[in-house]
């Protein structure tokens, strides 16, 4: 059974800096492109980064361009987001999940999700 | 990237159908074939549904089924159940890279 475990969440204030892990089992992990996907509280889902399998391309949506940093260690079978500079509206649970099928972040579905950490961003 | 426009809800008594409408633009439904759908029960994670607008993952109900015409992609629960009652995201990929949800559809069974 494939699973993912996020980590890394808590409170932190305006401004500061944190690094969420998601710990990936029960797949062949360098074999598959990994996302970021957000959701704050009562709100909608909002994608947030995505990275290809050997980790050399990675993609952001515009209001975290700059400050957010996704990477992974294909050797520990871990996805990693560096947040920093963070902002009241990045509150939110952030889920990692597993793109079908992909080695590139070009489309493919989203289909196994971690249960998410939250992130609350005090100001 | 702005969130593609879905109905806020739709609502449904058992055994019926409901279709829920996910429209985007043509940097994103109208120019791939890539749309995707989620199911998020309460304080679960979301759950994939649909993928390449119409095709379903292996265990997912064939009650589910996806389509898509222009910059609009659907979603079609038939037979509705009580289990059915969530909320709905559709999902596509951007000509920019990325990928944009929808706003999200509440689903109530009646």
């Amino acid at each position: 059974e494939v699973q993912l475990l996020e980590s890394g969440g808590g409170l932190v204030q305006r401004g500061g800096s944190l690094r969420l892990s998601c710990a990936v089992s029960g797949v062949t992990f360098r074999s598959h492109a990994m996302t970021w996907v957000r959701q704050p509280p009562g709100k909608g889902l909002e994608w947030v980064s995505g990275i290809n399998s050997n980790g050399d391309s990675t993609h952001y949506t515009d209001s975290v361009k700059g400050r957010f940093t996704i990477s992974r260690d294909n050797s520990k079978n871990t996805l990693f987001l560096q947040m920093i500079g963070l902002r009241a509206e990045d509150t939110a649970v952030y889920y990692c999940a597993k793109f079908d099928g992909c080695t590139q972040v070009d489309g493919c579905a989203l289909d196994v999700w971690g249960r998410g950490t939250l992130v609350t961003v005090s100001s | 990237q702005s969130a593609l426009t879905q109905p806020a809800s739709v609502s449904g008594s058992p055994g019926q159908s409901v279709t829920i409408s996910c429209t985007g633009t043509s940097s994103d439904v109208g120019s791939y074939n890539l749309v995707s759908w989620y199911q998020q029960h309460p304080g679960k994670a979301p759950k994939l549904m649909i993928y390449e607008n119409s095709k379903r993952p292996s265990g997912v109900s064939n009650r589910f089924s996806g389509s898509k015409s222009g910059n609009t992609a659907s979603l079609t629960i038939s037979g509705l159940q009580a289990d059915d009652e969530a909320d709905y995201y559709c999902c596509s990929y951007a000509s920019d890279t990325t990928y944009v949800f929808g706003s999200g559809t509440k689903v109530t069974v009646l």
